[in-house]
């Protein structure tokens, strides 16, 4: 079954740190992309990074409104990508999803997709 | 940024009736485009890719279309089921949503 779990979700207060992780099965975890997609309680979707595969050198890439605090992280050995959340701010509370999606350009729509887990930013 | 814009944000419909649903992006994402669907509590479901494939396991019910700025998701018969928040995706140049329209039961 293929498959994407996250965890490490949590009550954080402003400023400070959390990272989460994404744990897959069931596919080639390594020729994948990963993305990050948030969304925060009661509105849409929002991206909020990638790191590409081995093949394309584990680039990653931020969404503005993350770049210098967020950093995505994988580890293939693992079949494990990580999110590491620095400076958070109230506006960061969301459900954050990993995906997958295939690293070639034409072809990156988002699937498979975790169960999503939640972070909350607040004191 | 590529910005998508859906319409209508709420759309009502009975049962067995046809639904589409409209997204429009700032600039041209040829057919770098995908729709998923969101139940509550869920994750969401990738429906669309290419802006016309259906995904593996999507009835054919469920029909897209469109190309360069213009892009439609077309339910030809509601279920039960389909009542849900529908999101298109540009891939084009970076990753964007729009911001979802609900479907819901008349």
């Amino acid at each position: 079954e293929v498959q994407l779990v996250e965890s490490g979700g949590g009550l954080v207060q402003p400023g400070g740190s959390l990272k989460v992780s994404c744990a897959a099965s069931g596919f080639t975890f390594s020729d994948s992309a990963i993305h990050w997609v948030r969304q925060a309680p009661g509105k849409g979707l929002e991206w909020v990074g990638r790191i590409r595969n081995t093949v394309n050198n584990y680039v990653p890439r931020y969404a503005a409104s993350v770049t210098g605090r967020f950093t995505i992280s994988r580890d293939d050995s693992k079949n494990t990508a990580y999110l590491q959340m620095n400076s958070l701010k109230i506006e960061d509370t969301a459900v954050y999803y990993c995906t997958g999606a295939r690293d070639y350009y034409g072809s990156e729509e988002f699937d498979p997709w975790g169960q999503g887990t939640l972070v909350t930013v607040s004191s | 940024e590529i910005v998508m814009t859906q319409s209508p944000a709420t759309l009502s419909v009975s049962p067995g009736e046809r639904a589409t649903l409209s997204c429009r992006a700032s600039q041209s994402v040829t057919t770098n485009l995908a729709w998923y669907q969101q139940k509550p509590g869920q994750a969401p479901r990738l429906f669309i890719h290419g802006a016309s494939i259906r995904a593996t396991g999507i009835p054919a019910r469920f029909s897209g279309s469109g190309s360069g700025t213009e892009f439609t998701l077309t339910i030809s018969s509601l279920q039960s089921e389909d009542f849900a928040v529908y999101y298109c995706q540009q891939y084009s140049n970076g990753y964007t949503f729009g911001q979802g329209t609900k479907l819901e039961i008349k």
